[in-house]
């Protein structure tokens, strides 16, 4: 079983869609979540933090935590052709000092015009 | 404000041969990290640095490479001698250090462009 799981895609939505992106995570230890961006050839950028269970919500994204699950979500509102990416999961556990970000493989969205 | 800055953006070199990757974090962040991606697989992690101390050095792949933070500012990677499978990209990341509930909690890192390494 990995660390974190993402369905790879691709997920295609229309423009105007919400878009549903999800990851489960399999260390009950972890304690924080974040959602980064990826284009094609580029760096991860990072969209979502998410830190205690609920929904957090940033403009078009809305980011949903159940540790109880061990499932993290984004929602991408309104989707626009330049949301087209793949989104990626990272799940952070800290032990002492020291701390590191696991990622999933990604989630490929397309949207369509 | 600067981002994380790496450099070279592209490297090739043969089989055998010693290349070094420089990072230079957002200024003011303790924390820097190595990150690396193989074709068809996850970014995984390679190392984390507070300052200038190594504090998890557990993703480092074997003893070919060798990461330093001389001063708590900017970090080099370098692996010698290269082998094929070194191929991927190499991330540099930075956050703060800050402090919740006495934990370094909130840990948002923030990624460099990379440096796409090539070993023919």
């Amino acid at each position: 079983q990995k660390e974190v799981e993402q369905n790879s895609g691709p997920l295609s939505v229309p423009e105007g869609a919400i878009a549903s992106l999800n990851c489960t995570y399999s260390d009950r230890g972890s304690q924080s979540f974040f959602w980064y961006r990826q284009y094609s050839g580029k760096s991860p950028e990072l969209i979502m933090s998410i830190y205690s269970n609920g929904d957090k919500e940033d403009g078009r994204f809305t980011a949903q935590l159940n540790k109880a699950s061990q499932y993290v979500s984004l929602l991408i509102r309104d989707s626009q052709p330049s949301d087209s990416a793949t989104y990626l999961c990272a799940v952070n556990l800290f032990t002492g000092t020291a701390s590191k970000l696991t990622f999933g493989t990604g989630t490929r969205l397309q949207v369509t015009l | 404000e600067a981002g994380v800055t790496q450099f070279p953006s592209h490297s090739v070199i043969e089989k055998g041969q010693t290349v070094t990757l420089r990072c230079d974090p957002i200024s003011g962040h303790d924390n820097l990290y190595w990150y690396r991606r193989v074709m068809g697989k996850e970014i995984k992690f390679l190392l984390h640095f507070v300052k200038e101390s190594k504090q998890d050095e557990s993703g480092m792949p074997n003893n070919r490479f060798l990461a330093e933070r001389t001063g708590g500012t900017y970090s080099t990677l370098k692996v010698q001698p290269a082998e094929l499978e070194d191929s991927g990209v190499y991330f540099c990341a930075s956050s703060h250090y800050g402090l919740a509930g006495g934990k370094n909690f909130y840990n948002e890192q923030f990624f460099g462009p990379g440096t796409r390494l090539t070993v023919l």
